[in-house]
């Protein structure tokens, strides 16, 4: 079974430029969650999908932040425009349904000079 | 506020010996709780995890943890390392209710294995 897919895996950005980061979940997979883990701490969650509506973004820097699920499969998570303290790992995480196990990819790490 | 402690932020050991991660949490009912795994440029691996039932969880690669109610810790556990355990290990509890999982992890302790 193919896990949980994330591209790019590397992303050097200035400040005030755009990003985006994409993710495939595992198939059949209903939820999805996107991470963001700062160098030194543990992940904390962005936003969780679903299917293709969104559960929870409470901790979402919406201003800048945006993600989608369009068809309830993969997302895309965009920042735009990029500050310093975003410089991070981007997780992209999915489970079952809500509440089940998560599964992990590898991450995309993101750093803004 | 729901919260995760893991009071250790590095720990070394030597190859060969036992190893005991603690992972306190402050959470307002029965939690959920996980250990997940991190290797260097890898994402999280689920090690174990503690929904209800017996205390005492088996997880992968010869990991346990324990559930302790009244000290609020779930510590986890191997009897002897090996040099392939370098990694970063993460606590996590999650507050489940109808479909809603919010993970909230600890800020991590990075293992180091001595040959």
């Amino acid at each position: 079974e193919a896990g949980v897919a994330q591209s790019p895996r590397y992303k050097i950005i200035e400040k005030r430029q755009s990003v985006a980061f994409w993710c495939n979940p595992i198939s059949g997979h209903a939820t999805l969650y996107w991470y963001q883990q700062i160098l030194g701490q543990g992940p904390k969650l962005l936003i969780q999908f679903q299917n293709n509506g969104v559960v929870d973004d409470s901790q979402l820097p919406k201003d800048r932040f945006s993600a989608e699920r369009l068809k309830g499969v993969d997302s895309t998570l965009k920042i735009q425009p990029a500050k310093l303290e975003d410089s991070a790992v981007y997780l992209c995480a999915s489970s079952l349904k809500g509440g089940d196990t998560q599964y992990f990819g590898p991450g995309t790490r993101l750093t803004v000079l | 506020a729901q919260s995760v402690t893991q009071p250790d932020i590095h720990i070394t050991v030597s190859e060969g010996a036992s190893l005991e991660l603690r992972c306190n949490y402050s959470y307002g009912a029965t939690p959920y709780l996980f250990w997940y795994v991190q290797s260097p440029g890898q994402g999280l691996q689920l090690l174990l995890k503690y929904f209800s039932g017996d205390t005492l969880v088996q997880g992968i690669k010869g990991f346990e943890a324990e559930f302790k109610r009244s000290q609020s810790s779930f510590n986890l556990r191997k009897p002897s390392v090996h040099w392939s355990d370098a990694a970063e290990y993460f606590c996590a509890v999650g507050p489940f209710s109808g479909g809603y999982n919010k993970l909230i992890f600890g800020a991590g302790t990075r293992l180091a294995v001595h040959p």
